[in-house]
Parts: structure tokens; sequence; C-alpha cells
């Protein structure tokens, strides 16, 4: 079974920081996904990442893909309290199953 | 265009019930999915469908959990008898076969067992 692994697990910032979540597993993945949820709504599909070291920009988030495709990162730069959501990473492999991460829930104040 | 519906959005019922949700995908999109979400975790496959024939099912009590997936599009997820531990969020997603197959969710159906 491949696990991964998201940290922090909780994360309650104020608005304007900056923020780091990650993900983590001991598997390889031929593809990686980030999705966010918001309250009573299923999770939206943020990015695909595919290539090992690959970074990718989404306006303030920037999401990047290990080397040995086995880890990825999310930095957002200058949080908004509408950035606030669980964050989900979610791993493909060569079956094409996505195996999900427990999610970090962050909140961001005002 | 229109996104996965799902139906209902919230139900309550007590245990040993019986309840049914229904999901329709996005338009041409060939493999359909069934997620359960435990509050705190991640979603979890129960099932999966491409067009109309079970793809992985490794992950459905099957002993209580039905589903199936008429003419290949739209979906029902049964549970029958319901138990205490069934309470979460069952989420549908929909994918097309071309790309990262890339999947879209619906809002989901928040079930509370009594």
């Amino acid at each position: 079974t491949q696990l991964l692994e998201q940290s922090p697990q909780f994360l309650s910032i104020q608005e304007g920081e900056n923020l780091t979540v990650y993900c983590n597993s001991s598997s390889v993945f031929s593809s990686l996904q980030w999705y966010r949820q918001e309250p009573g709504e299923g999770p939206v599909l943020l990015v695909t990442v595919v290539t090992g070291g690959e970074v990718k920009k989404l306006k303030r988030l920037t999401f990047q893909f290990g080397d040995a495709r086995k880890d990825s990162s999310l930095h957002i730069t200058a949080a908004q309290p509408g950035d606030t959501g669980l964050y989900l990473c979610a791993g493909r492999n060569s079956n094409y199953k996505l195996t999900f991460g427990k999610g970090t829930l962050l909140t961001v104040n005002p | 265009e229109a996104g996965v519906a799902q139906s209902p959005r919230y139900k309550i019922i007590e245990k040993r019930q019986s309840v049914a949700f229904w999901c329709n995908p996005i338009s041409g999109h060939a493999t359909l999915y069934w997620y359960q979400q435990i509050l705190g975790q991640g979603p979890k496959l129960l099932i999966q469908f491409q067009n109309n024939g079970v793809v992985d099912d490794s992950q459905l009590p099957k002993d209580r959990f039905s589903a199936e997936r008429l003419k290949g599009v739209d979906s029902t997820l049964k549970i029958q008898p319901a138990k205490l531990e069934d309470s979460a969020v069952y989420l549908c997603a929909s994918s097309s076969q071309t790309g990262y197959y890339e999947q879209y969710f619906g809002p989901g159906t928040r079930l509370t067992v009594t």
C-alpha cells in the first residue's frame, strides 16, 4: 500500500504570511496532484506535476515535485483568507490508481 | 460545462437502515469513482467504474455496500444496513481517458448514522 504523509496536519497563520506544506512518500509516483477542499464541498484540482524536479506556479501558489518523484511541496506567498481550506495531495502510480494523503488544514486569519 | 452532480447533499439515518446516493458525472467522462471521506482524513476510494464495468472495488465493504453504473453514465451507491462507522462524506468523481486522468469531484453527500 502506498502511503502519502502530509505535514503539518494543521496550520493557522495571519494574512500576508508565507507558508509551505509537504507531501512525502517512500513510493515513486508517475504523477502527483494537489487539491483544495473547502467545507461542504468536494476537492478541486489545483495542479498536476509529472516530471521530477518540476516547478509549477499558480498565482501565489508554487508547487514542486521532488527529483525522485516521491515528494512534493506547496508554497503559498502572502496568504489570504480565501486560501483557507484543506489541501490534499494525491499520487498516481503506474496502475493509474490515485492515493490521497490526509491533508493539511490551513486557516488564514484576517 | 456542468460539473459532477450528487444528491442528496445531506442524509441522516438510523443504524441498520438503508441509504442510496446518486451521481451524474461530467458528460463524456468514461471513468467514475466513489470515495468515502471520514472527518480529518483524505478520500478513500471505494469503487472505480470504467464505462459500465468495475475496475477496482478492493476497498468496498461488499457485505453492506453496493454500487452500479447503468448505461455507463449515472451511478448509485447503496449502503444496507448502515453502521455508525459509515458516517462520512461520500464523494463522486469522474475523469476522462486522456491526459493525466485528472479527477473532478462533486460536492459530496454528508451521511450521518445515528
